[in-house]
Parts: structure tokens; C-alpha cells; sequence
């Protein structure tokens, strides 16, 4: 049982650069998010997902759109990074019964932009 | 905004010794979250308390809750090498919309010496 995997693990970028991140559960979860990681900002939510074809926005959406077009995967993409958005990405997911009890989260992504 | 701010920020014991670390918060909660991550790696849940409890155990762990002062503390006993990592409390609103959104602290710190 993975539970939540990410790829790619690393990534370098240049400003102006788009990429997309992906997120894969395999619990069948109903919520996913996705958060960043900054040193001394512990996690900040970025967007989230309540089930299949919706998303809303978290505290800091700007520079970032997601997608939820499967259950069990949630895409977050950057249209133009900018030097800000280095940081570490964390995918997460949860049940609608435990959603604000427990979350799985995976290994995350560490994004550098030149 | 950050919800649960973490005390101290960095923690330095030696092995056997206990551990405690706090969090504090401003709003009403539903419950309170512990979470551990290890060095490069995403977090992984410990133990929740919910609003209505003071005080909850989990092996090596205990966690309290004092609502009227919005605060909790968890205490690692007999620390072990392994325990290192930081830790962060998270945060479910009391409801509204958004409820099952979990706010993270900046986080703990801790190294056990050997």
C-alpha cells in the first residue's frame, strides 16, 4: 500500500518556467490538499479538493492552479514560477468521516526556481 | 495565518530524558493534532485530542489540552535517538466553512543526543 506519492521528487526551474506537480492517493480518500513548506512558516494550504472535479482555494492560491479530474490524483501546476515559490511541496488526503482528524501525507517535493 | 505556534523552536536532550514541547492557539478548536517529520520527509500524524478532553496518552506520548488557555503541550518520556524530528501541532476549527481545513504550526524542533 503506497498511500500518497508524489512526483517528482525534485525540481529545478527557471522564472517564467510552468510544471505541474502529482499527487497520487490509494486509500480512496475523498479530500486531498495541497500544502507548501517554508523554513520558519511551518505549512501553509495552498488549494484543496473535496472530491472528484472540485477544488477551492487555501490560504496562499496565487501563482498556483490544481485539478482534480480523477478521485485518487490532484495535480498542482505553476503557469509562471517566480523565485517565491521555492519551497517544499506536501500532498495530503483524508476521509470526509476523519478530514479534520488525520492526514496522509506524502514524501514531498522540493522546488527550486532561479 | 498560522493558527498553533510551537514552543520552543528548537529542543536539545539527551537520550532517556523527557521532551515536552507547546502549542498555542487562537480561535476556537474542534481538536488539536500532533505531527511528527522526520528530516526530508512528509508528516505523519501521532495523536489528536479532541475539545472536550484534558489529557491523552499514546505509548510514549501524552498530550494535554487547556481551552481556556488555548494551549496544549505534548511530552515525549524516555526519549530515543529515533525520536528526533520536528513536530507540529495542527488545528481543526470549532465549524464553519472550511472546518475540516487543518492549520499547522511552525513547529518544534527536537534532537536527541545519544
Amino acid at each position: 500500500n503506497a498511500g500518497v506519492t508524489q512526483t517528482p521528487k525534485f525540481r529545478v526551474l527557471k522564472t517564467g518556467q510552468s510544471m505541474t506537480l502529482l499527487c497520487a492517493q490509494d486509500m480512496n480518500h475523498e479530500y486531498m490538499y495541497w500544502y507548501r513548506q517554508d523554513p520558519g512558516m511551518g505549512l501553509r494550504l495552498i488549494h484543496y479538493s473535496v472530491g472528484e472535479g472540485t477544488t477551492a482555494k487555501g490560504e496562499v492560491p496565487d501563482g498556483y492552479n490544481v485539478s482534480r479530474l480523477k478521485k485518487q490524483n490532484f495535480l498542482l501546476g505553476l503557469e509562471s514560477a517566480a523565485p517565491s515559490q521555492t519551497s517544499v511541496y506536501f500532498c495530503a488526503s483524508s476521509t470526509p468521516g476523519t478530514a479534520r482528524e488525520k492526514l496522509f501525507f506524502g514524501s514531498g517535493t522540493q522546488l527550486s526556481v532561479l | 495565518s498560522q493558527q498553533g505556534e510551537e514552543d520552543p523552536q528548537a529542543l536539545s536532550i539527551q537520550e532517556g530524558e523527557n521532551a515536552t514541547m507547546n502549542c498555542s492557539y487562537k480561535t476556537s478548536i474542534n481538536n488539536l493534532q500532533w505531527y511528527r517529520q522526520n528530516s526530508g520527509r512528509g508528516l505523519v500524524h501521532l495523536i489528536l485530542i479532541r475539545s472536550n478532553e484534558r489529557e491523552k496518552h499514546s505509548g510514549r506520548l501524552r498530550v494535554t489540552l487547556d481551552t481556556s488557555k488555548k494551549s496544549s503541550s505534548l511530552l515525549i518520556t524516555a526519549s530515543r535517538a529515533a525520536d528526533t524530528a520536528s513536530y507540529f501541532c495542527a488545528t481543526a476549527p470549532y465549524s464553519g466553512a472550511g472546518s475540516y481545513q487543518l492549520t499547522f504550526g511552525k513547529g518544534t524542533k527536537l534532537s536527541v543526543i545519544p
